[in-house]
């Protein structure tokens, strides 16, 4: 069965770091662009950004609410993982975290989701 | 205040026909960007339910259906039914933004 399985949600302060993984199985991960989207409580979606294919050699791509805070990587090798570096974590980063595979690269359909992570910053 | 903008809510009775809109700009819908269309249970993943402007994934009832003219998009559902109650979120990429924007989610109530 195709999945997104996603780990590493937790509690942390403000100005905190926090990294979450994603493990990906039954298709071929590194053909596809893969983009974390987030979810705050009670609120609608929000893409907080993308990692493309090698081919396209693994270029990211951020909203502007967390650019120069958090990374995106992945790990075409043996883990097909991706990965979401948080850094300098605000109270407004909480959310529900979710892995995402876009349908075709570079079109932005989402077709496979995780099934999320929770992210709570508070002091 | 999302790039895309939905109506909150939406309403209807059981086998009727409800849509729900998503209004955009020059910048994304008006562009020719695709839209997508999401699907969302409380507490659970959204699920894609159309995409490029008017495709369903395998398994999606033909009940859905999509449209888009200019700078606006619809997505109907036909033969509304109890289990079609959840919040539905339209998607494109914005120019402007340089990145993948949604609308602000509509929910749907079966009366």
């Amino acid at each position: 069965e195709v999945q997104l399985v996603e780990s590493g949600g937790g509690l942390v302060q403000p100005g905190g770091s926090l990294r979450l993984s994603c493990a990906a199985s039954a298709f071929t991960f590194s053909d596809h662009y893969m983009d974390w989207v987030r979810q705050a409580p009670g609120k609608g979606l929000e893409c907080v950004g993308r990692i493309r294919n090698k081919a396209n050699s693994f270029t990211t791509e951020y909203a502007a609410s967390v650019k120069d805070r958090f990374i995106i990587s992945r790990d075409d090798s043996k883990k097909n993982s991706l990965y979401l570096q948080m850094n300098s974590l605000k109270i407004e980063d909480t959310a529900v975290y979710y892995c995402v595979r876009e349908r075709i690269p570079g079109r932005w359909a989402y077709d496979i989701w995780g099934q999320g992570t929770m992210v709570t910053v508070s002091a | 205040q999302s790039v895309l903008t939905q109506p909150p809510s939406v309403s209807g009775a059981p086998g009727q026909r409800v849509t729900i809109s998503c209004t955009g700009s020059s910048s994304n819908l008006g562009a020719g960007f695709d839209v997508h269309w999401y699907q969302q249970f409380p507490r659970t993943a959204p699920k894609l339910l159309i995409y490029g402007d008017n495709n369903r994934p395998s398994g999606v009832p033909d009940r859905f259906s999509g449209s888009k003219s200019g700078t606006s998009a619809s997505l109907a559902i036909t033969g509304l039914q109890a289990e079609d109650e959840a919040d539905y979120y339209c998607q494109s990429y914005d120019s402007s933004l340089s990145g993948g924007v949604f609308g602000g989610g509509t929910k749907l109530t079966v009366l």
